[in-house]
């Protein structure tokens, strides 16, 4: 277990929906980020945090919508989500804070489909 | 815009062989190269990783060679074990964008 924890581990929903995904990190690490994996593409960041300020949005379509309430959890808000959406959403955490990329450390991820 | 290509996009070698796997990257401005390796149903984990300021690291039978002229980094693995199978994804780090770029992967099979 590396610490990373992911709830759901699977979620099933409607287009009209609205669901949050949580991630929570026992590492103590001050940075914390949401990735896309889908099928035959490649790994795509769509959010980081680091100590609890969200510092990057890769041009994320505002159907998701992040939360850090503090350093150890965070979410992935969910709404009106198309089928182009279903993917392994991963959570990852890692120690430093600010912009120097370092080990990320993920979590088992959730695999979600939008009907 | 960045990019990063990987090649092969799937590999298979006899077990006890080496593979070799390489990365292109397109930003010159990119500082930090991690590798990591995701086991089927698992998560991706960091297996190695190199910054612009070294050429060649190795640990055990994995190493990553950066030739930053050519804009390019490799994954070696030497005398591959059944546990190598796994997919294997490069990444770029471009610290002024506060961005990673992943390579596609690459499915790595070890024939017994």
């Amino acid at each position: 277990e590396t610490g990373v924890t992911q709830t759901p581990r699977h979620l099933v929903m409607g287009m009209t929906n609205k669901k949050s995904l949580k991630c929570e990190q026992h590492l103590g690490h001050n940075a914390m980020y949401w990735y896309k994996q889908s099928a035959k593409k490649p790994l795509e960041l769509m959010f980081v945090y680091s100590l609890e300020e969200r510092v990057e949005n890769n041009s994320v379509p505002s159907r998701f919508s992040p939360e850090c309430p503090n350093s150890s959890h965070l979410f992935l808000h969910l709404h009106t989500l198309q089928p182009e959406d279903s993917a392994l959403y991963l959570c990852a955490s890692s120690p430093l804070p600010g912009l120097n990329y370092n080990e990320q450390f993920f979590g088992p991820g959730t695999r979600l489909t939008v009907l | 815009g960045e990019n990063v290509e990987q090649h092969p996009s799937t590999l298979s070698v006899q077990e006890g062989d080496s593979a070799v796997i390489k990365c292109t990257y397109s930003d010159s401005a990119s500082n930090y190269f991690p590798w990591y390796k995701q086991e089927l149903g698992k998560r991706p984990q960091l297996i190695i990783d190199i910054r612009s300021n070294v050429g060649e690291k190795k640990d055990q039978r994995i190493a990553v060679t950066l030739n930053k002229t050519a804009k390019h980094f490799s994954l070696h693995i030497t005398e591959t074990q059944p546990e190598d199978s796994a997919v294997y994804f490069c990444a770029a780090w471009y610290s002024s964008a506060s961005k990673i770029i992943f390579g596609s992967g690459t499915r790595l099979s070890i024939r017994p």
